[in-house]
């Protein structure tokens, strides 16, 4: 069974751009949640998705912002980049939500802002 | 979701079985105890998890205390390949993980 596959793996942008990340879950998972990682912050809760809703969100800025498909693929988009948005953004997904459940993360997209 | 305390690092020697700590005393009844490594440049691998029970799988042992304010997960026999960052998660769903500092083990060859 494939893993959890994110898009693209590494990225430059430069100041007051936007970007786009991708996500294609697990087959047969309908959970996704995206993640923040920096060395000063460490991993960070961005949102979490499940039939094409989104259910949870993180302590972020609205620049941060995203949405699944009917076929649970997932996309994550920042508007207006910081230098601060610099991170490696992981994408994990589960089958559903409930307790006892488990998410499965991605590879990660690392995202330089210059 | 539980707030989770670990030691910031540990070592190991090869070969050796290894004991990892985790405090979660706010830890409701239907949190489970999720426990994941991070190895550099890469996402987060699940590991194992529990609820109340003793857990054991292919990669690692979990126990977890009767109170269910700690757990321990345990690799039985470290390898150069387990040096990563080890973090436990108390969660009562699959959203909203809330991920510590961890525990970055060492392995020493």
């Amino acid at each position: 069974k494939a893993g959890v596959t994110q898009t693209p793996r590494y990225l430059i942008k430069t100041r007051g751009q936007q970007v786009t990340l991708s996500c294609s879950p697990i087959s047969g998972h309908r959970s996704v949640s995206w993640y923040q990682q920096t060395p000063g912050q460490g991993l960070q809760f961005l949102f979490e998705y499940f039939s094409e809703t989104q259910r949870n969100k993180g302590n972020f800025p609205g620049r941060f912002s995203g949405r699944q498909f009917s076929n649970s693929r997932s996309e994550m988009n920042v508007s207006t980049l910081e230098l601060g948005d610099s991170a490696l953004y992981l994408c994990a997904s589960s089958q559903d939500r409930g307790p006892g459940n488990t998410i499965y993360f991605g590879e990660g997209s690392w995202l330089t802002v210059v | 979701d539980a707030k989770t305390t670990q030691p910031n690092s540990m070592e190991s020697n090869e070969e050796e079985p290894v004991h990892l700590p985790c405090n979660h005393s706010t830890i409701s009844g239907t949190d489970y105890i999720h426990w994941y490594r991070q190895l550099p440049s890469q996402g987060p691998e699940y590991v194992i998890h529990g609820l109340t029970s003793n857990v054991n799988n292919r990669m690692a042992s979990l126990a977890i205390a009767e109170d269910r304010k700690s757990s321990t997960l345990i690799l039985h026999r470290a390898t150069l390949r387990d040096a990563a960052v080890y973090y436990c998660i108390g969660t009562s769903g699959t959203y909203k993980y809330i991920f510590g500092t961890g525990t970055r083990l060492k392995v020493l060859a």
